[in-house]
């Protein structure tokens, strides 16, 4: 079965400096990688996605992911963090199980906090 | 506008309740899911359904149960069952259940519900 770990619980920067969430999987063959993003009391939403292909990968908001075969990564960056983007971010892996399952399984998340 | 709508915001119970949280999507995507979702401990799995009347366990599924008689609708219900239900529910869809090789995989998600039981 496939897994997510995202080591840091909690990061505080500063407004303007830069950004990097770490994210971990483990899953026997090529997954489907996910970043999302939560603002307090809110759904998730979609920041990039990495199917194949590039392993770097452009998303909204600014932010970028690059994956990482040999270290099972696929952590997520930004140059220059804003103070909107405050918010919990949740790395997901989706792969396939019985042959027709497809779902995805979620990292703990990271909570952003950024200071002015 | 198309996406997921959830309803309601916020719902209070007593315990010993049943409650249903409703789900509605008008994306036409062919596969629905429900998330739980607790202080650190990400999102988890409850139901999920990948076409019209059919729906599998996910990794939380004891206390829960769903219907998808409509290809917009999955509605949950927490029973009594549930030892601990106070909690943040997520209900998400995508196009498919995740065509090998296809973008389908990706999940578009509804504004939740927030649910306790007092």
């Amino acid at each position: 079965a496939q897994s997510v770990t995202q080591p840091d619980i909690h990061i505080t920067v500063s407004e303007g400096a830069s950004l990097e969430l770490r994210c971990n999987y483990s899953y026997g063959a090529t997954p489907y990688l996910f970043w999302y993003v939560q603002s307090p009391g809110q759904g998730l939403q979609l920041l990039l996605k990495y199917f194949s292909g590039d392993t770097l990968v452009q998303g909204i908001k600014g932010f970028e992911a690059e994956f990482k075969r040999s270290q099972s990564s696929f952590n997520l960056r930004k140059p220059s963090v804003h103070w909107s983007d405050a918010a919990e971010y949740f790395c997901a892996v989706g792969a396939w199980s019985g042959g027709s399952n497809y779902k995805l399984t979620f990292g703990k998340g990271t909570l952003l906090t950024v200071n002015p | 506008d198309g996406g997921i709508t959830q309803s309601p915001k916020y719902l209070f119970r007593k315990e010993g309740q049943n409650v249903t949280l409703s789900c509605e999507q008008n994306l036409n995507h062919d596969a629905m899911y429900w998330y739980r979702q607790d202080p650190g401990q990400g999102l988890r799995l409850i139901y999920y359904s990948q076409i019209v009347n059919d729906f599998q366990k996910g990794d939380i599924a004891e206390g829960y149960s769903v219907s998808r008689e409509k290809k917009e609708s999955f509605p949950l219900t927490v029973t009594s069952a549930q030892k601990n239900p106070t909690a943040f529910y997520l209900c998400a869809s995508s196009i498919d259940r995740g065509a090998r090789g296809g973008s389908y995989n990706e999940q578009f998600f509804g504004p939740g519900t927030r649910l306790t039981v007092l």
